[in-house]
């Protein structure tokens, strides 16, 4: 079946560091890609998406590219800040975002300042 | 954004009782929810999707009586875990799509069920 793999954490960064959290993925068909974030106490929110070949997704500083050839949609961030400490899930929809997702375990991130 | 919230937050149940979990909708119509159950230290794991006014569908390898699940409105489903035990603890995650949510699910902030 459809299955995410995303690097283990815990991922410890000085504020202003380069980020990169690697994310492939197993599916048959074209799946849509998804990185959820979670905040402390705080429910799962979409941070960006994919949905076909080489589209990238980009919010709040953050871009994943969507790579067929390499099954992956890793994470980055040019210069990260204490506030992006969460827990970041890469995951996948088989017919896009409304439909179940598949995550990965996710991958904790602790920006000190 | 929209937002989807649950209730309780937290529960504390002794082995043999049944638990109820709400998931709401609060300023969307959602045609669909999902609940997943989150292990420590594990990725979240669809245990079923409902449609309002349906009977949902449960992934395989979760029971159907054990995790009865009730979506009677657009704004509300429900999850209750009957005859819990131990195995039973874990942290449960509920998520909404509907029209006006386009093509995302939004999560609400996950109940934390702990069976003595």
């Amino acid at each position: 079946g459809d299955s995410v793999t995303q690097m283990e954490g815990p991922v410890t960064l000085s504020e202003e560091a380069f980020l990169t959290i690697n994310c492939t993925y197993t599916a048959t068909g074209y799946p849509s890609l998804f990185w959820y974030v979670q905040y402390p106490g705080e429910g799962l929110q979409l941070l960006l998406k994919a949905t076909k070949a080489d589209d990238k997704g980009s919010n709040k500083g953050f871009e994943a590219t969507y790579r067929k050839e390499t099954t992956s949609f890793h994470l980055e961030k040019g210069s990260v800040q204490v506030s992006d400490s969460a827990v970041y899930f890469c995951a996948l929809s088989a017919r896009g975002g409304s439909e179940k997702l598949v995550f990965g375990k996710g991958t904790k991130l602790t920006v000190n300042p | 954004g929209a937002v989807v919230s649950q209730h309780p937050s937290r529960v504390i149940c002794k082995s043999g009782t049944s638990v109820k979990i709400e998931c709401r909708s609060l300023d969307f119509q959602a045609t669909t929810m999902f609940w997943y159950r989150q292990f420590p230290k594990q990725s979240l794991m669809l245990m079923a999707t409902s449609n309002e006014g349906s009977k949902a569908t449960y992934e395989q390898g979760v029971e159907k009586d054990k995790f009865l699940i009730n979506h009677a409105s657009l704004t509300l489903s429900t999850l209750t875990v009957t005859s819990a035990h131990p195995e039973d603890s874990s942290f449960y995650i509920c998520s909404a799509s509907g029209a006006r949510g386009g093509d995302t699910q939004y999560f609400g902030p996950g109940t934390r069920l702990t069976v003595l």
